[in-house]
């Protein structure tokens, strides 16, 4: 079955802090990989996404990821976060089952 | 403004009452996905349509119905059989094959009394 993990529950840091949440999943053939964020009060949105190729992809607002096939690993960064990064972040997975499945999300917190 | 249009925004509802949850798109999408979001739980999928007159169940369908009659609307049906309906009901489309991003609508809100 598919799944996804996301490890990192809640997370507070302070502003220029660097990120990482990680993002495990399980599912043996071809994937599509995402990660979307949820700010206070808005829509859920596409973050970034990687289907193939280079596994190191930037998304919007200075935010990459690095898929790690052998390691089924999926985990976003960015090097310096603001204030404004407050928000859920979520880590997804699409297949060829046309399944997509989240995890349980990631709660962020900057502090200025 | 093409997007997805979800209603109510909120909905109370009785014990052992059925209610059913609308949502429109304009996107032209073929798919359209409907999840639960629970603190805590993150998005767990309830029904998925790829096409008009046919959809799949999710990790976590019993106690709701869907159907998909045209291809712009995906209702979403709570039954009195869903044990814990209480939650924020968010439904979405899927760009076609080679994107496969989600645009999502604003929620539905439904409280049991």
């Amino acid at each position: 079955a598919q799944s996804v993990s996301q490890h990192n529950h809640h997370v507070i840091l302070s502003e220029a802090a660097s990120l990482e949440l990680g993002c495990n999943y399980s599912y043996g053939g071809t994937v599509n990989l995402f990660w979307y964020v949820q700010y206070p009060g808005q829509h859920l949105q596409l973050l970034l996404k990687y289907f193939s190729g280079d596994p190191l992809v930037k998304g919007i607002k200075g935010f990459e990821a690095e898929f790690i096939k052998s390691k089924f690993s999926f985990n976003l960064r960015k090097p310096s976060v603001q204030w404004s990064d407050t928000a859920e972040y979520f880590c997804a997975v699409f297949s060829g089952t046309y399944k997509y499945i989240f995890g349980t999300g990631t709660r962020l917190k900057v502090l200025a | 403004d093409g997007g997805i249009t979800q209603s109510p925004k909120y909905l109370f509802r009785k014990e052992g009452q059925n209610v059913t949850l609308s949502c429109e798109q304009n996107l032209n999408h073929d798919a359209m996905y409907w999840y639960r979001q629970d603190p805590g739980q993150g998005l767990r999928l309830i029904y998925y349509s790829q096409i008009v007159n046919d959809f799949q169940k999710g990790d976590i369908a019993e106690g709701y119905s869907v159907s998909r009659e045209k291809k712009e609307s995906f209702p979403l049906t709570v039954t009195s059989a869903q044990k814990n309906p209480t939650a924020f009901y968010l439904c979405a489309s899927r760009t076609p094959s080679g994107a496969n991003v989600l645009t999502f609508g604003a929620g539905s809100r439904l409280t049991v009394l």
